[in-house]
């Protein structure tokens, strides 16, 4: 039974740049959520999508987007890339109507140089 | 906002010692809290506390909930250099779909 899966695992881009990173949930799950963890601190609420629509957002610019697909696999993009959104980029997947447990990827190293 | 505070922020120790991390938190309508372990990248769940359930054990591991208090711990007795690692809490509120708030982490170094 695959887990929740990430991709790309590192990813290097420049100011200015946009960037799309990939994630398929955990078999049976339905709901993703994305979270942005800068070196030291703990991870922090991006987004959640749920069929297929954005349900939660927290304190990030539009710059942050995201899409979810009919397979429930979905897509984090973010353009205009800043130097301060250099960060571990972290999924997670969960079964709505249930104990909500996140399970999270291994998550995508970006760096913006 | 909900908010929540982890200490310590390191802690080293020597395997076989037991050691005791704090999890403080600030939430609207508390659901539930979760126990995180970060090696690496991916954060690997633990335990999970709700209203109905204010104490899990699982082997070395175990957690309390204080809801009255508003603060959790996390034991682990007999550590080993395995359970280093970055552990982590995070709460969700009622007015959430499951959105995670997380504290900072505790890193936890286990010494042979």
């Amino acid at each position: 039974d695959a887990g929740v899966t990430q991709s790309p695992t590192h990813l290097i881009k420049t100011r200015g740049q946009q960037v799309t990173l990939r994630c398929s949930p955990k078999s049976g799950h339905d709901t993703v959520s994305w979270y942005q963890q800068a070196l030291g601190q703990g991870p922090q609420f991006i987004f959640q999508y749920y069929e297929e629509e954005e349900r939660q957002r927290g304190n990030f610019p539009d710059r942050f987007s995201g899409h979810q697909f009919p397979n429930y696999s979905s897509e984090l993009n973010v353009n205009a890339l800043l130097l301060g959104d250099s960060a571990l980029y972290l999924c997670a997947s969960s079964l709505a109507g249930t104990k909500n447990i996140q399970y999270f990827g291994a998550g995508t190293r970006l760096s913006v140089l | 906002e909900d908010k929540v505070v982890q200490s310590p922020l390191s802690l080293v120790v020597h395997e076989g010692d037991t050691v005791t991390l704090n999890c403080s938190y600030e939430v609207t309508n508390f659901r539930s809290l979760l126990w995180y372990k970060q090696e690496k990248k991916a954060p690997t769940f633990l335990f999970m506390l709700t209203s109905s359930g204010i104490e899990k054990k699982s082997g070395r591991l175990s957690s309390i909930l204080d809801k009255k208090e508003l603060f959790s711990i996390l034991n682990i007795t007999a550590t080993q250099t395995g359970d280093s690692a970055v552990y982590l809490c995070a709460v969700v509120g009622g007015t959430s779909y499951g959105k995670l708030t997380f504290g900072q982490g505790t890193i936890l170094t286990v010494h042979p």
